[in-house]
């Protein structure tokens, strides 16, 4: 089965500055999406990037890039120029790319704050 | 379009009693899911629907129906609910099963 590992419960970074969030995941696929998705404390699950594991280049969604190393299964998203509006808590999550039953797996998340 | 609605925001019941939790998406999307989510446990998926007539369970079925009679609609039925069934309940879709899934607004349940 999958499994999407986020190492760090918390991490706070200073307005304005870049912060690096992990995750790590295991399977035996080859083809499947990585997503990170915030959840303010409105709640909503609001996506915020996603990588094809069959594309070799990085995803980046304005202030936000990914660094995907599919041979290591790790899938870190990289914040840059924080903003206040950036709090929240991110999950990472892995889906198969296939029929059927494909559900995200999600790992149990990192609380991010952001400083002024 | 209005993406994944859920219907209500919070709820509180009685142990032993049942609801539906609603959910609708206008974007003709054919993958909807249901996931709790509890805290320090991420979101884990209850059930799931691949197109209208077809359902499937997840990984913490008990206690839950489902039906999908409609592309639109995918409700999720407490048939007598429990304090272990209290948590945030979202719903999601996609467009087929190996897409982004985009997420309703949440409903939290409490059960007393």
């Amino acid at each position: 089965a999958q499994t999407v590992t986020q190492s760090q419960p918390e991490m706070s970074v200073q307005e304005a500055e870049t912060v690096t969030l992990s995750c790590t995941y295991d399977t035996s696929e080859s083809d499947y999406y990585l997503f990170w998705y915030k959840q303010p404390p409105s709640r909503q699950m609001i996506l915020v990037i996603r990588q094809e594991a069959y594309k070799q280049q990085n995803a980046t969604e304005n202030r936000f890039s990914v660094n995907f190393q599919k041979a290591a299964k790790s899938f870190s998203l990289k914040i840059s120029d924080s903003q206040l509006g950036d709090a929240a808590m991110y999950f990472c999550a892995y889906r198969r790319l296939l029929s059927g039953n494909t559900p995200l797996v999600f790992g149990k998340g990192t609380r991010l704050s952001v400083i002024a | 379009n209005a993406g994944v609605t859920q219907t209500p925001k919070f709820q509180v019941l009685k142990t032993g009693q049942s609801m539906t939790l609603q959910c609708a998406q206008d974007m003709n999307h054919e993958y909807m899911s249901w996931y709790r989510q509890d805290p320090g446990m991420g979101l884990r998926l209850i059930h799931y629907s691949v197109g209208a007539g077809i359902t499937d369970q997840g990984e913490v079925p008990n206690g839950y129906n489902v039906s999908r009679s409609t592309t639109e609609d995918f409700p999720l039925r407490l048939l007598s609910a429990a304090p272990s069934q209290t948590s945030v309940y979202f719903c999601a879709s996609s467009p087929t099963s190996a897409d982004t899934q985009y997420f309703g607004p949440g409903t939290r349940l409490t059960v007393l």
